[in-house]
């Protein structure tokens, strides 16, 4: 069976400072991979996504994630981290098609000023 | 603005009713999916129709359904409400069946009371 698992509960960073949130996935053939954000209030955002290709990809809002098979992680980075980005990320693994998506437990990040 | 749009943002109902939940798909997209955001389950997939027609089904209750109409929006229907039924509950769409990403609204808040 698929999971995800997103090691850290809660991360506070200071407004500038560089992002990684974790992401390890178990999947038994080449994963699709996403990050969503949710805001206060907010439904779940795109932030990227990895079907195949180049490990690294580009999203909104200045993210990136590394696809990285040997490690099963698909990891959410950013250089400098804005007071708006505070929000609910969740890392998701699927099979292509959204009836199989299987979501993390999520990453509730705080940026102070 | 992911373009799927739901209605109503917020539900407050009392135990054993039944309410009905709306999902408008973006544009052009032909496949609605149906996810419970809850505290103690995280985010779980519940149903899929794609063109009308039921295309995959997740964790969803015998007291839940759903449909969806020609011109492609989707209604989910919860009844005999429980007190654990309170929940976020969202909807996605996407162009095609697979390989591809799913946008979500802003969801449905459903309290129990």
């Amino acid at each position: 069976a698929q999971s995800v698992t997103q090691p850290d509960i809660h991360i506070t960073v200071s407004e500038g400072a560089s992002l990684e949130l974790r992401c390890n996935y178990s999947y038994g053939a080449t994963p699709y991979l996403f990050w969503y954000v949710q805001s206060p209030g907010q439904g779940l955002q795109l932030l990227l996504k990895y079907f195949s290709g180049d490990t690294l990809v580009q999203g909104i809002k200045g993210f990136e994630a590394e696809f990285k098979r040997s490690q099963s992680s698909f990891n959410l980075r950013k250089p400098s981290v804005h007071w708006s980005d505070a929000a609910e990320y969740f890392c998701a693994v699927g099979a292509g098609t959204a009836s199989k998506l299987t979501f993390g437990t999520g990453t509730r990040l705080q940026v102070t000023l | 603005d992911s373009g799927v749009t739901q209605t109503p943002k917020h539900l407050i109902t009392a135990t054993g009713q039944r309410v009905t939940l709306r999902c408008s798909p973006r544009s052009g997209d032909l496949s609605v999916y149906w996810y419970q955001q809850s505290l103690d389950q995280g985010l779980q997939f519940l149903i899929q129709y794609y063109n009308g027609e039921e295309r995959a089904k997740g964790n969803i209750l015998e007291r839940f359904s759903a449909q969806q109409f020609p011109d492609l929006h989707s209604e989910l229907n919860l009844s005999s409400l429980e007190l654990g039924d309170s929940a976020l509950y969202f909807c996605a769409s996407s162009a095609r069946d697979s390989n591809t990403e799913a946008f979500f609204g802003q969801g449905t808040r459903l309290t129990v009371v």
